[in-house]
């Protein structure tokens, strides 16, 4: 199995802060990197697919970027409404596996 | 608009058997990949299985952790995914998430339903 570990499992940020989360495969996985964002007792949401290419209705605020078995999640400008925990999940190969996700919290 | 509903969660005794049922709206279902995704109270995403389209004739794929024991289904005319679960045990706790896939190269998770809680407990 691929295993994903994402860094750092939290950090704590101020509105306006560029953040990067970042996610690391144990073997490569062809740029095949989704990143998901989840509020507190919601569903989690599509944010990223195919390392870089932004969901429908996905603000630009947020990008990826990566290649081979290193990836990255940047928020430019953080806002209130983006404390949230982010999950990445590699789609390369089965079984489909998710890293451990990052909660961004405020300071 | 794209719609993913869940039901059929509930408190179930270990060892027990369970149906959850997805009822998906806005999208032609049978062109799509379908998942199963969980997630463990508090803790993070786990993948359950897949449910290719109809052009791959709806194979399945499943974790390791569930292999044997959970079975995906759907119909199509009833626009609807399952999940039949059996041999339940307490760490199957968790809300199970529907998830549709679309495509650009490879399957991609674009569209989560709300989810549905199972808790296994005696």
């Amino acid at each position: 199995d691929i295993q994903m570990t994402q860094s750092p499992s939290s950090l704590s940020a101020s509105v306006g802060d560029r953040v990067t989360i970042t996610c690391r495969a144990s073997q490569g996985i062809n740029n095949y990197l989704a990143w998901f964002q989840q509020k507190p007792g919601r569903a989690p949401k599509s944010l990223i697919y195919a390392t870089s290419s932004l969901q429908s209705g996905v603000p630009s605020k947020f990008s990826g970027s990566g290649s081979g078995t290193d990836f990255t999640l940047t928020i430019s400008s953080l806002q209130p409404e983006d404390f949230a925990t982010y999950y990445c999940q590699q789609y390369n190969s089965y079984p489909l596996t998710f890293g451990g996700g990052t909660k961004v919290e405020i300071k | 608009e794209v719609q993913l509903v869940e039901s059929g969660g509930g408190v179930v005794q270990p060892g027990g058997s369970l149906r959850l049922s997805c009822a998906a709206s806005g999208f032609t279902f049978s062109d799509h990949y379908m998942d199963w995704v969980r997630q463990a109270p508090g803790k993070g995403l786990e993948w359950v299985g897949r449910m290719r389209n109809k052009a791959n004739s709806y194979t399945k794929e499943y974790a390791a952790s569930v292999k044997g024991r959970f079975a995906i289904s759907g119909d199509e005319s009833k626009n609807s995914l399952y999940l039949q679960m059996s041999g339940l045990k307490t760490e199957d706790t968790a809300i199970y998430y529907c998830v549709r896939l679309a495509y650009s190269s490879g399957w991609y998770v674009d569209y989560w339903g709300q989810g549905t809680l199972v808790t296994v407990s005696s």
